[in-house]
């Protein structure tokens, strides 16, 4: 089944260690977005790439950064993370910008 | 004012009857409009869209949509206890195609 997948469901890091996220999708989508929700708040859009072409929020914070090597995978890299940046990443992918996003099922962050 | 705005709820149903989940947004240019249920701890999942005035039914769920009005809402017909969610609204514009959400309002059925 053409799917979203993140990976790892969870993840534990220690305060200031660098940490990965990964998210792949076989929908063959051109947009591929990444959030963060914290518990009771709605997502949050921290980047997304159309293609190749990467667009940053103007309040995501340096430390996150993303990459995106071919269309089916993408990378969050949270350089410094800090007990704050605690939360369940969400990536979602898109035909097209104007079009519906389909979320994958999230990796829950803790920091220690 | 938020771009997005939801009833905060709770909102507390009991089972068989009709939930009505309320949005308002302020961009007049909003094309696209998007109701999803996310159950705790997991992901959003898209339950309808709707890109025209008036209603759009699929099963138990129907969208309304009044630009005028800038209001968007989502009824659920029979509501299950399996209904029990938080719902998000969310907002399109065609320009970036940015993707606004609502606060989201929590739903629970009681049986």
């Amino acid at each position: 089944d053409a799917m979203v997948i993140q990976n790892p469901r969870y993840q534990v890091t220690q305060f200031g260690k660098p940490v990965t996220l990964s998210c792949s999708q076989t929908l063959n989508h051109n947009v591929m977005y990444w959030y963060q929700q914290k518990s009771s708040q709605a997502p949050k859009l921290l980047f997304h790439y159309y293609d190749k072409d990467f667009n940053n929020e103007a309040d995501t914070p340096d430390n996150f950064q993303s990459r995106r090597p071919n269309t089916s995978f993408c990378f969050l890299d949270i350089r410094s993370p800090g007990l704050g940046d605690a939360a369940m990443y969400l990536c979602a992918t898109s035909r097209d910008r104007s079009y519906w996003q389909y979320f994958g099922p999230g990796t829950r962050l803790t920091v220690t | 004012q938020k771009e997005v705005e939801q009833n905060s709820g709770p909102l507390s149903v009991p089972e068989g009857a009709i939930a009505s989940l309320n949005c308002t947004y302020s961009d007049r240019g909003s094309q696209s409009f998007f109701w999803y249920r996310q159950y705790s701890g997991k992901s959003p999942e898209l339950i309808m869209s709707i890109y025209s005035n008036g209603d759009k039914e699929d099963g138990r769920f129907t969208a309304q949509l009044n630009k005028a009005s800038q209001y968007v809402s989502l009824l659920i017909r029979d509501s299950q206890p399996s209904d029990s969610a938080t719902y998000l609204c969310a907002v399109k514009n065609n320009q970036g195609g940015k993707l606004i959400f609502g606060q989201g309002t929590e739903l629970s059925v009681k049986p």
